[in-house]
C-alpha cells in the first residue's frame, strides 16, 4: 500500500524567510511525486512534479529515496504563496495514474 | 479551454437518497478520476477510468459507482447517502491513465447531507 504524510498541518512565516514543506512517503515500488497547490477560492492545481526537475515559483522539490521524502523549498516566501499545499503519488507504471495524497499543509505568509 | 467541469457545483440530498455528479474533461483528455475530499483531508481516490474502462478503485463501498461515456465525461453515482458522504467531490482528469501523467483538477462539486 502506499501512503503519503505532510506532518505540518499548518506552517506560518514570514515573507521574504525561507520555506520547507514537508513530504514522506511509502511505496514498495517506483513512485512518481507531484506537489499540488490550491489558492483561495480556486481550484487544486499541480504545483511541480520530480520528473520535470524544474523550478516553479522559486518552489524546487528534490526526490530523496533513501529518506523516502520530496520536501518542497522556497529560499524567500512571498505573500501571495499562501495556499493549501498537497504532495502526491502516483505509481510509475502504466497501471493507472491514481493519486495518493497526504493531509495537506497550510502555508501562512505573513507580512 | 476551460479546463475540467463539474456539475452541479452545490448540491443537497438527504440520508437515503441517490445523486450522480457529473465531470466533463479537458478536450483530448482520455481518463477520468473521482476523488473524495472530506474537511480538513487530503483527497482520496475513488475511481479512475480510461478509454470508458475502469482503471482502477479506491477503498469505497458498492454504493459508488462511475462510467465513463464514448466523449470521454464521466459520472460518478453514490446510492443509499450517509451523512458520512457530505464532502467534496472532485473530478480529474489526464491525456492517459499512465503514472507520469499529470492530473488536471474541476472545481469539485460539494455534496451536503442532510
Amino acid at each position: 500500500a502506499q501512503r503519503v504524510t505532510q506532518p505540518e498541518k499548518l506552517l506560518s512565516v514570514f515573507k521574504g524567510a525561507p520555506v520547507e514543506l514537508k513530504c514522506n512517503y511509502s511505496y514498495s515500488g517506483s513512485p512518481e511525486l507531484f506537489w499540488y497547490v490550491q489558492y483561495s477560492r480556486q481550484r487544486l492545481q499541480l504545483l511541480l512534479r520530480h520528473i520535470s526537475r524544474e523550478s516553479i515559483k522559486g518552489f524546487t522539490a528534490d526526490l530523496n529515496k533513501g529518506e523516502t521524502s520530496f520536501h518542497l523549498k522556497k529560499p524567500f516566501a512571498q505573500e501571495e504563496d499562501s495556499a493549501m499545499y498537497y504532495c502526491a503519488l502516483s505509481r510509475n507504471n502504466n497501471a493507472g495514474n491514481m493519486l495518493t495524497f497526504g493531509g495537506g499543509t497550510r502555508l501562512m505568509v505573513k507580512p | 479551454d476551460a479546463g475540467v467541469t463539474q456539475s452541479p457545483t452545490h448540491l443537497i440530498k438527504t440520508r437515503g437518497q441517490q445523486v450522480t455528479l457529473r465531470c466533463s474533461p479537458i478536450s483530448g483528455h482520455k481518463s477520468v478520476s473521482w476523488y473524495q475530499q472530506v474537511l480538513g483531508q487530503g483527497p482520496q481516490f475513488i475511481f479512475q477510468y480510461y478509454e470508458k474502462e475502469e482503471r482502477g478503485r479506491g477503498n469505497f463501498p458498492d454504493r459508488f459507482s462511475a462510467r465513463q461515456f464514448p466523449n470521454y465525461s464521466s459520472e460518478l453515482n453514490v446510492n443509499a447517502l450517509l451523512l458520512g458522504d457530505s464532502a467534496l467531490y472532485l473530478c480529474a482528469s489526464s491525456l492517459e491513465g499512465a503514472g507520469r501523467q499529470p492530473q488536471h483538477f474541476g472545481d469539485g462539486t460539494r455534496l451536503s447531507i442532510l
